[in-house]
């Protein structure tokens, strides 16, 4: 499978825990996005990577969220002290620098 | 205001009816269109992508832009049952931009 990736699928966990969250883009694209989606929602902006660079973060990014891409490959995108706000679906995406963003299938984060 | 609007539906339709999902939106400066297939607990799937006003069609699939009155359909012709999914609209206003903006998704169900 050469599709976006993204690991775990789902993750449990208690208020006040750390989590990470990984992405593996499709080989060769540059560009590499973070969404968040609730219930009911359509996904909302988080953060971007133009290679191993951080160009964009939503103001939806507290300072408990931090996004990396080292190396310019996969991404990790951690969140400090979680609270039940930030259950939700977390989306990863990718292109070559296009419009055509092909989405992973996310890790859908339950904090309890 | 959001900047895009879209029906969240239910949308129930019998097998074989033609399908009309519609978005609004407020920002002139869209100028890529973009609907995408969200299957329950999974990613966003990439269906059409069309730039500025007109029609593009790609089997039972038919995107429209209206991008006087800031409007955009997509057509499902002859539906199935595994049609079933939420359908989200997405719009940016420059190629390659930093994100997309999505409208809430309208979920629709095909009856066999």
């Amino acid at each position: 499978d050469t599709g976006v990736s993204q690991d775990p699928r789902h993750k449990i966990t208690k208020r006040g825990q750390n989590v990470t969250f990984r992405c593996d883009p499709i080989s060769e694209h540059n560009r590499l996005y973070w969404y968040r989606q609730t219930l009911g929602q359509g996904p909302e902006f988080l953060t971007y990577f133009q290679n191993e660079a951080q160009l964009e973060k939503s103001r939806l990014l507290s300072d408990r969220f931090s996004a990396e891409r080292p190396k310019g490959s996969f991404s990790t995108l951690e969140i400090q002290r979680t609270e039940q706000g930030d259950s939700a679906m977390y989306l990863c995406a990718s292109t070559v620098g296009g419009d055509e963003q092909y989405f992973g299938p996310g890790t859908r984060l339950t904090v309890t | 205001q959001k900047e895009v609007e879209q029906d969240p539906g239910p949308l129930s339709v019998p097998e074989g009816a033609i399908v009309s999902l519609n978005c609004t939106y407020s920002n002139s400066a869209f100028q890529y269109f973009m609907w995408y297939r969200q299957y329950s607990r999974k990613g966003p799937e990439l269906l059409m992508y069309t730039y500025s006003s007109g029609n593009k069609e790609d089997g039972r699939f038919t995107a429209q832009v209206d991008k006087s009155s800031k409007y955009i359909s997509l057509f499902i012709r002859d539906s199935q049952p595994s049609d079933s999914a939420t359908y989200l609209c997405a719009m940016s206003a420059e190629s390659g931009a930093n994100n997309l903006f999505f409208g809430t998704g309208t979920r629709l169900t095909v009856i066999p």
